[in-house]
């Protein structure tokens, strides 16, 4: 089965600085990558996904990814951060194993932007 | 992309009821799942809402407690039986088509006493 980590629990950053937040997952032959945004009190929102060709992935809000498979990682990253970012964040992957119709999730990157 | 509601948002239960909860997308889309997210922590696959057969669970839940349907292509209920204070999470209805992104309604809200 796949399985996703997410190696930081929690991120304090300060605003307009720049953030990354990472993922990395176990191997697969193949892997679709998503990255969920979830604000106090609302589901998830997605951010950005990558299921095939360039790398970098740009999504909602200034929020860019990069698939890097040798690595197995798919980090986010945003140039300079708001207070509006402050949210958790989920990593999830799916895979080949379960004609992609089955999502892992990280245990999530609570991310704290500081005035 | 689809929108997703669930109703109720949020409900307070006694213990040995039961709650059902109802999702609704905005437009026909093959997968319907049901998502539990415990206070603090990263959300769990339920089961996977089947249209018009039975829902697929996953190791640890089981239909007499978690109950599913899913009558068409873009309603499903997952009813949560004989609650006990362990169930207080929330629960999360997403859908998406095979093989691509899942969307996520806003959840519900359960806290059982």
């Amino acid at each position: 089965a796949q399985s996703v980590t997410q190696l930081d629990s929690q991120v304090p950053v300060f605003e307009e600085a720049p953030v990354e937040l990472r993922c990395n997952y176990s191997s697969s032959v193949s892997v679709y990558l998503f990255w969920y945004v979830q604000y106090p009190n609302q589901g998830l929102q997605l951010l950005l996904k990558y299921l095939s060709g360039s790398t970098l992935v740009k999504g909602i809000n200034g929020f860019e990814a990069e698939f890097n498979k040798s690595q197995t990682s798919f980090h986010l990253r945003k140039p300079s951060v708001h207070i509006s970012d402050t949210a958790e964040y989920f990593c999830a992957v799916s895979g080949v194993l379960y004609n992609f119709n089955k999502f892992y999730f990280g245990s999530g990157t609570k991310l704290n932007v500081k005035p | 992309s689809a929108v997703i509601s669930q109703k109720p948002s949020r409900d307070i239960c006694q213990r040995g009821t039961s709650l059902t909860i109802q999702c609704q997308v905005d437009s026909q889309v093959t997968m319907m799942f049901w998502y539990r997210q415990q206070p603090g922590q990263s959300l769990t696959l339920i089961a996977t809402a089947n249209q018009g057969s039975e829902a697929t669970y996953e190791s640890g839940f089981v239909i007499d407690k978690f109950p599913i349907s899913r009558p068409n292509l873009t309603f499903s209920t997952l009813t949560v039986s004989n609650m006990s204070p362990e169930d207080s999470s929330i629960y999360l209805c997403s859908a998406g088509e095979q093989g691509f992104e899942q969307y996520f309604g806003p959840g519900t809200r359960l806290t059982v006493t």
